[in-house]
């Protein structure tokens, strides 16, 4: 069974510019969750969809957001990038909303 | 803010068994204890949980002290490939939510 996908896996934006990170949760996976890792803050939450619904979002600007579409499939948008959103940003899915939650490999994201 | 409480650096003899220890003190009744590994640059990786019984897998052992504040992820024999950061979370499940809230984790490192 493949695990969750994630495109593109590294990428190389211009400050200002936006960018759109796509994510295909395991198969038959409703949820999905999206989080940015970055070595001054680690681990954090973004947000998380259910059902094409954003269910919860974490303490990141509006320049942040995302959509899940109607296969489960999920994207998330950053605007107006800033050197500092050069992270690791990982998409997590699970079979329901609760369970267990499993990763993809992450988009390596850099601002210069 | 993160709910438990890991050492920030481990060692461990290849071939031995790494037992990691985690603190979760204020956990509630309905709070399960995780575990997740990351590797250098991949995506976190599920490696067991429990609520309040031992639990084992083909990965590890979990170990949950009888007043479910403190927990121990063992792996019976640990290799190089094992070296990783490790994530004890405490997260409510089946509530329809899929934050995880990250520490700083547990650096284990292996050695030959």
């Amino acid at each position: 069974k493949a695990g969750v996908t994630q495109t593109p896996r590294y990428l190389i934006k211009t400050r200002g510019q936006q960018v759109t990170l796509s994510c295909s949760p395991i198969s038959g996976h409703r949820s999905v969750s999206w989080y940015q890792q970055t070595p001054g803050q680690g681990l954090q939450f973004l947000f998380e969809y259910f059902s094409e619904t954003q269910r919860n979002k974490g303490n990141f600007p509006g320049r942040f957001s995302g959509r899940q579409f109607s296969n489960s499939r999920s994207e998330m948008n950053v605007s107006t990038l800033e050197l500092g959103d050069s992270a690791l940003y990982l998409c997590a899915s699970s079979l329901e909303a609760g369970n267990t939650i499993y990763f993809g490999e992450g988009s390596w994201l850099t601002v210069v | 803010d993160a709910k438990t409480t890991q050492p920030p650096s481990m060692d461990c003899a290849e071939g031995r068994a790494a037992n990691l220890p985690c603190n979760h003190s204020t956990i509630s009744g309905n709070e399960y204890v995780y575990w997740y590994r990351q590797i250098h640059s991949q995506g976190p990786q599920y490696i067991i949980h429990g609520l309040k019984n031992n639990e084992t897998n083909e990965m590890a052992s979990l170990i949950i002290t009888e007043d479910r504040k403190s927990s121990t992820l063992i792996l019976p024999h640990a290799t190089l490939r094992d070296t990783a950061v490790y994530y004890c979370i405490v997260r409510v499940r089946d509530t329809g939510f899929q934050k995880l809230v990250f520490g700083t984790g547990t650096r284990l490192l292996v050695s030959p």
